[in-house]
């Protein structure tokens, strides 16, 4: 079965500028999740799809941050402006119902300048 | 906060020993403790789990122990190989409200196993 599919693999910005990350979970999986990875820490959660509704955003900054997944497949994750402190690596995950099992796609490496 | 606290941050082993991770949580309420084995520059990969309701899990040279009661849980790693050398996180599931439950990680162990 396919896994997680995620892109870019590498995106370089300057701060102030926007960015927009594309995932594609596993197929048939209900639940998606996006996942900021600082360097040297695990992963934390940043949003968590149920097909296409939200069930946990407690954690996205919402200032700068924004998600959707319209049709309850593919999402995108939105940085609006980008500061210094959004360097990281952006890891998508899917799961076929929450609770269960994550796999991870391979991320997408940020660097803002 | 929840929070799930991991040692050691780094272990250097020399292959065919053991090597022991070890991770506590907070939350008396998590029921679910996965494993992930994160090489460099990759996807962090499920390598284990185990839930509340078992003590041990074992998965030919892997393990894992859960103590309820303490509030943590080990991964084992036995006669270990090079290819063994990874960043390691555990994780436990916590519950925010009425949900299903979401994931905390711990910071991670850097495994080196030298030849």
């Amino acid at each position: 079965e396919a896994g997680v599919a995620q892109s870019p693999r590498y995106k370089i910005i300057e701060k102030r500028q926007s960015v927009a990350f594309w995932c594609n979970p596993i197929s048939g999986h209900a639940t998606l999740y996006w996942y900021q990875q600082i360097l040297g820490q695990g992963p934390k959660l940043l949003i968590q799809f149920q097909n296409n509704g939200v069930v946990d955003d407690s954690q996205l900054p919402k200032d700068r941050f924004s998600a959707e997944r319209l049709k309850g497949v593919d999402s995108t994750l939105k940085i609006q402006p980008a500061k210094l402190e959004d360097s990281a690596v952006y890891l998508c995950a899917s799961s076929p119902h929450g609770g269960q099992p994550q796999h991870f796609g391979d991320g997408t490496r940020l660097s803002i300048l | 906060g929840e929070n799930v606290e991991q040692h050691p941050s780094t272990l250097s082993v020399q292959e065919g020993d053991s090597a022991v991770i070890k991770c506590t949580y907070s939350d008396s309420a998590s029921n679910y403790f996965p494993w992930y084995k994160q090489e460099l520059g990759k996807r962090p990969q499920l390598i284990i789990d185990i839930r509340s309701n078992v003590g041990e899990k074992k998965d030919q040279r892997i393990a894992v122990t859960l103590n309820k009661t303490a509030k943590h849980f080990s991964l084992h790693i036995t006669e270990t190989q090079p290819e063994d050398s990874a960043v390691y996180f555990c994780a436990a599931r916590y519950f925010v409200g009425g949900s299903q439950g979401n994931l905390i990680f711990g910071k991670g162990t850097k495994l080196s196993v030298k030849p």
